[in-house]
């Protein structure tokens, strides 16, 4: 998975709290995405950054944040999490000289 | 609308029967297409990065190809370990930075 980890790989969470999800790479990539797979949407670009402390939303950002305080590490933030956010959490890293994109293992998400 | 789709959205063959599975795309402007293999349980993996209309790259049984409107992953003489999903994604000249993805083909090889 090309150095990269997941934190939780699985989580079941009640509605209304607040979850953190956890990417963390030792590739030195400057680009790292967060994207969600649902049962027929495919997979979907929530946030991406391209560097410490930048980031942008992407086509499905309505109800997650995303924090980078270090290249290595960034966090996905559901600050109240609802049933429509259970779904599969994919982090991706890129260093763009290629734009290839490299997924890790998934966080499997269900909000109850 | 940018937009990636996918077809057959399931595919069943039998081991060494040849086949190809088809991507089209509308967009504003391609910067790349993405061909990648998720197998259940797991993070898609990537496969083949093309940027140009004829442009082609092989690995193994695969070949993946590009046109103007769409690209084609075919598969020669499969074997049961071929068995995945497969993803095509696009990345937008312009747009935000992340992939446009398909629904992706669920290929089935049987023994």
């Amino acid at each position: 998975d090309a150095g990269i980890t997941q934190s939780p790989r699985h989580k079941v969470t009640e509605t209304g709290t607040p979850v953190t999800l956890r990417c963390h790479q030792t590739e030195n990539h400057r680009y790292m995405y967060w994207y969600r797979q649902d049962p027929g949407h495919g997979l979907r670009l929530i946030h991406y950054s391209y560097g410490v402390k930048d980031t942008d939303k992407g086509e499905v950002s309505d109800g997650y944040s995303v924090s980078r305080s270090k290249t290595e590490d960034f966090l996905l933030t559901l600050e109240s999490a609802t049933s429509s956010q259970t779904s599969v959490y994919f982090c991706a890293i890129s260093d763009r000289v290629t734009d290839e994109q490299y997924f890790g293992p998934g966080t499997r998400l269900t909000v109850t | 609308e940018d937009q990636v789709t996918q077809s057959p959205e399931a595919l069943r063959l039998q081991e060494g029967e040849s086949s190809s599975l088809n991507c089209s795309y509308t967009v504003s402007g391609l910067r790349g297409l993405f061909w990648y293999r998720q197998d259940p349980g797991k993070g898609p993996e990537f496969l083949f990065t093309l940027y140009s209309a004829g442009e082609e790259k092989e690995k193994e049984r695969l070949k993946a190809t590009l046109t103007k409107k769409e690209s084609f992953l075919h598969i020669t003489a499969p074997k049961p370990e071929d068995s995945a999903t497969y993803l095509c994604a696009v990345q937008i000249k312009g747009g935000a930075d992340g992939l446009t993805f398909g629904k992706g083909t669920h290929l089935i090889i049987q023994p």
